[in-house]
């Protein structure tokens, strides 16, 4: 399948800081990248499409303006936690649409587990 | 929108016996059901997906069935073995939209 990088893969910080997410597609383009945040022993919880070259669309109840996404490369998309706090402490895993075949199967990244103090 | 449900929520199975997972959707328009296996701490993999208009797809000990009048699918995994013990999310969705995942089972395999 596939190969979907994203780093880091652990960070903690301070409340009030921004942590950059790095979500790459390395052996394809993708056109469109999904974020996740998955709490302990629950699901994965779709926080926003990403598509290259335009705005991203957010889920309902999740801040834009938070939680900016950034999708400038056909192969990078990027999540910035901004002024985080303990609530935002997760883990984060994000996906990547492989275009080829019907183009609706998506793999996913490693997941960035953050840690808010 | 799409409504994904999954069960059980839990399953624990004696290595060697099968595993039944059953997920039911709400979106008739829903065209495409992955299946992903989920280790702790690691990202969810793909394991297997069918299309609807597809009624059964096979992968070795792995299998899915979709009723698509019912409006449910299901993953069967056959002769368990322990490293299949993991977290295991169903997803529904209509062709090129967001996929809506299931709750999740947590399937243990017992030596």
């Amino acid at each position: 399948g596939a190969v979907v990088s994203q780093h880091p893969s652990r960070v903690i910080c301070k409340s009030g800081t921004s942590v950059k997410i790095e979500c790459r597609s390395l052996d394809f383009q993708a056109t469109t990248m999904f974020w996740y945040r998955q709490f302990p022993k629950q699901s994965l919880m779709l926080m926003a499409t990403s598509n290259e070259g335009s705005k991203a669309t957010y889920e309902q109840g999740v801040e834009k303006d938070k939680f900016l996404i950034n999708h400038a490369s056909l192969t990078l998309s990027t999540l910035t936690v901004t002024s985080a706090h303990p609530e935002d402490s997760s883990f984060y895993i994000c996906s990547a649409r492989d275009p080829s075949g019907t183009g609706d199967t998506q793999y996913f990244g490693p997941g960035t587990r953050l840690t808010v103090l | 929108g799409e409504n994904v449900e999954q069960h059980p929520s839990t399953l624990s199975v004696q290595e060697g016996d099968s595993a039944v997972i059953k997920c039911t959707y709400s979106d008739s328009a829903s065209n495409y059901f992955p299946w992903y296996k989920q280790e702790l701490g690691k990202r969810p993999q793909l394991i297997i997906d069918i299309r609807s208009n597809v009624g059964e797809k096979k992968d070795q000990r792995i299998a899915v069935t979709l009723n698509k009048t019912a409006k449910h699918f299901s993953l069967h995994i056959t002769e368990t073995q322990p490293e299949d013990s993991a977290v295991y999310f169903c997803a529904a969705t209509p062709y090129g939209q967001n996929f809506v995942f299931g709750p999740g089972t947590r399937l243990s395999v017992l030596p």
